[in-house]
């Protein structure tokens, strides 16, 4: 099993790019979220998503947006590079459990580092 | 109030000891908890789920109080591959199954 997959894992836009950062998961997982981290501020959540087709904003939406059209798949789409997103992003995925806590952990990508200059 | 937070870091302790962290969260809906650990610029990896009868993984030993929302990992006999950053984690399966990060704890342990 591969796990959770995010590509790429470094890089560099220039203020106004747009790009999409991928996130794969062959987890069947039904969750999946996107978290940045910055220096200071630990892992804010950007969007996440319960299943195909459903998502919704976390703490820090403004200036992406997600689309959930499969299982697998939770791409991460900036729409015009700020500086201010500079940071690294990680994508997760988890089963959706019945709240005992077992096995219902997420399981982190390996992050993507992005600096907008 | 930060959702949930976590003691101040960093912790420097020597090989051996023992350390604990504490955690508490402020939304009484938080159904479960975990601990993560992260090293230095690598993604956070589950260290371990929290059950409100406690429990334990070798060295680490975790506990749950619902009535106070408080959270704690206690690690025994601390060894130098710990140095890392724990966080404290909620899951909150009324919203969607969202993780609630506390601000991480630093773990420096020294020879």
């Amino acid at each position: 099993n591969a796990g959770v997959t995010q590509t790429p894992k470094f890089q560099v836009l220039k203020t106004g790019q747009s790009m999409t950062l991928q996130c794969a998961q062959d987890m069947n997982h039904e969750y999946m979220s996107w978290y940045r981290q910055d220096p200071g501020m630990g892992l804010r959540l950007i969007h996440y998503s319960v299943g195909a087709g459903i998502t919704d904003q976390g703490e820090v939406p403004n200036g992406y947006n997600v689309s959930r059209s499969t299982t697998e798949d939770f791409p991460l789409r900036l729409l015009s590079a700020a500086p201010s997103q500079t940071s690294v992003y990680f994508c997760a995925s988890s089963y959706s459990g019945t709240g005992t806590g077992r096995g219902e952990g997420y399981t982190f990508g390996s992050g993507t580092r992005l600096t907008v200059v | 109030r930060k959702e949930v937070e976590q003691d101040p870091g960093p912790f420097n302790v020597p090989e051996g000891a023992t350390v604990a962290f504490n955690c508490t969260y402020s939304n009484s809906a938080s159904q479960s908890f975990f601990w993560y650990r992260q090293d230095c610029r690598k993604e956070p990896k589950l260290l371990m789920s929290v059950y409100s009868s406690g429990n334990e993984d070798g060295r680490f030993t975790a506990q749950l109080n619902r009535a106070s929302q408080y959270i704690s990992l206690l690690i025994r006999d601390s060894k130098l591959s710990d140095s890392a950053t724990y966080l404290c984690v909620v899951k909150n399966y009324n919203q969607g199954g969202k993780l609630i990060f506390g601000q991480g704890t630093e773990l420096s342990v020294k020879p």
